[in-house]
Formats: C-alpha cells, sequence, structure tokens
C-alpha cells in the first residue's frame, strides 16, 4: 500500500540554522512527490514537486529512490519559514496520499 | 495562480441534520474535483474524487451514502453530510488540478463542521 510517512511533527530550528524536513515513503511504482505547505491562516499550497528539480524560496527536496526518501532542505531558515508541511505521494489520476505533516517553527 | 472557494467556512449544526458544502473552482474549470477530511492535528485523508457528470468514486471505509457528492458543473461540486452525528465533525477540505497541469492541485480554504 501507499504510505508517506513524517517521523517529525514538530521541528524547531533557530534563524540561519539548516532545515531538513523527513519524509519516507512505500509505493510500488513510480512515485511522484511533493512538498505541500500551510501556512498559519492560509490553506494548503504547493511547494515543490521532485519532478521540477527547482528550489523555491530557498528550499529543495531530492527524490532518493534507494532510501524512499523525499526530505526537503533549506540551508538557513528564514523566520517566515514557520508552517507545516506535508510531503504528499500521487498515487495517479491525480490521487494524493499525505504524510502527517511537520509543523516547522524558526525561532528568532 | 488558481482559486478554489469553499463554502460556508464553516457550519455548526444539529444531529441528525444534513449539511452541504460547495467546493468552487473561481478562475479555471475542473472535470475532477477531491474532498479530504482532517481530523484535529491529523494529516488529509482523501475521502473521494468528485468527477463532472458521473459518479463520484469514494476510497476504501467511506460510506457514499453517508457523504453524498455532486459535481453538477465544471466549477462546482458539492459535498452532503447526511443525518450527521458528533463524530462527523472535522475540517473537510476540497482541491482540484487545472487542465493545464494535473499535477498541482489548488486547495480550497476549507470548512470546519462541528455536529453537536
Amino acid at each position: 500500500a501507499q504510505r508517506v510517512t513524517q517521523p517529525e511533527k514538530l521541528l524547531s530550528v533557530f534563524k540561519g540554522a539548516p532545515v531538513e524536513l523527513k519524509c519516507n515513503y512505500s509505493y510500488s511504482g513510480s512515485p511522484e512527490l511533493f512538498w505541500y505547505v500551510q501556512y498559519s491562516r492560509q490553506r494548503l499550497q504547493l511547494l515543490l514537486r521532485h519532478i521540477s528539480r527547482e528550489s523555491i524560496k530557498g528550499f529543495t527536496a531530492d527524490l532518493n529512490k534507494g532510501e524512499t526518501s523525499f526530505h526537503l532542505k533549506k540551508p538557513f531558515a528564514q523566520e517566515e519559514d514557520s508552517a507545516m508541511y506535508y510531503c504528499a505521494l500521487s498515487q495517479g489520476a491525480q490521487k494524493l496520499v499525505f504524510g502527517q505533516g511537520t509543523r516547522l517553527t524558526i525561532n528568532p | 495562480g488558481a482559486v478554489v472557494s469553499q463554502h460556508p467556512s464553516w457550519v455548526i449544526c444539529k444531529s441528525g441534520t444534513s449539511v452541504k458544502i460547495e467546493c468552487r473552482s473561481l478562475d479555471f474549470q475542473a472535470t475532477t474535483m477531491f474532498w479530504y477530511r482532517q481530523f484535529p492535528k491529523q494529516s488529509l485523508m482523501l475521502m473521494a474524487t468528485s468527477n463532472e457528470g458521473s459518479k463520484a468514486t469514494y476510497e476504501q471505509g467511506v460510506e457514499k451514502d453517508k457523504f453524498l457528492i455532486n459535481h453538477a458543473s465544471l466549477t462546482l461540486s458539492t459535498l452532503t453530510v447526511t443525518s450527521a452525528h458528533p463524530e462527523d465533525s472535522s475540517f473537510y477540505i476540497c482541491s482540484a488540478p487545472t487542465s493545464y497541469d494535473y499535477n498541482e492541485q489548488f486547495f480550497g480554504p476549507g470548512t470546519r463542521l462541528t455536529v453537536l
């Protein structure tokens, strides 16, 4: 069965420190993975997707098929990065399976 | 970007009544919309896929007679929680992909349902 695991419910780092939000998945096919973000009092929105291989707001994520991981990283955290982050896997037909989410808090 | 709206943003109802939640794509057409449920401090759980002009497809464990979905137009899907009970209290969120980028879904702001 398809599953997405985010082992950390809460993550707190200081401003300027590196950030890594972990995501592991299980999927029998060729995965499409995404990171969605939800800022306070805002709706869920796409942050980045693995097929784009792009950096958004300084965040990057590399798909590691050997480790079945798609960790989200940023070298220098900013206060505005504080939000809820969800890793998601596409099951095909655009259906998404979400991880449990990680609440990231950036301390000044 | 594309915008998805939901109405109402919150609703309180008595046990046994039915509640309708609307999901609209404001500036694009959506042949497919998705309905999620989110319990406090938990992740989004996909409930069903709403298909314009045809029946919705429900995820395993979701009662189709309890959660009626109608996708009557290319910009509107409705979720009706029938004979609501306190355990149906939750945050309901819809999403829709655009026709030009199936990989990106746009989410509504959600509807908080409280059943007394």
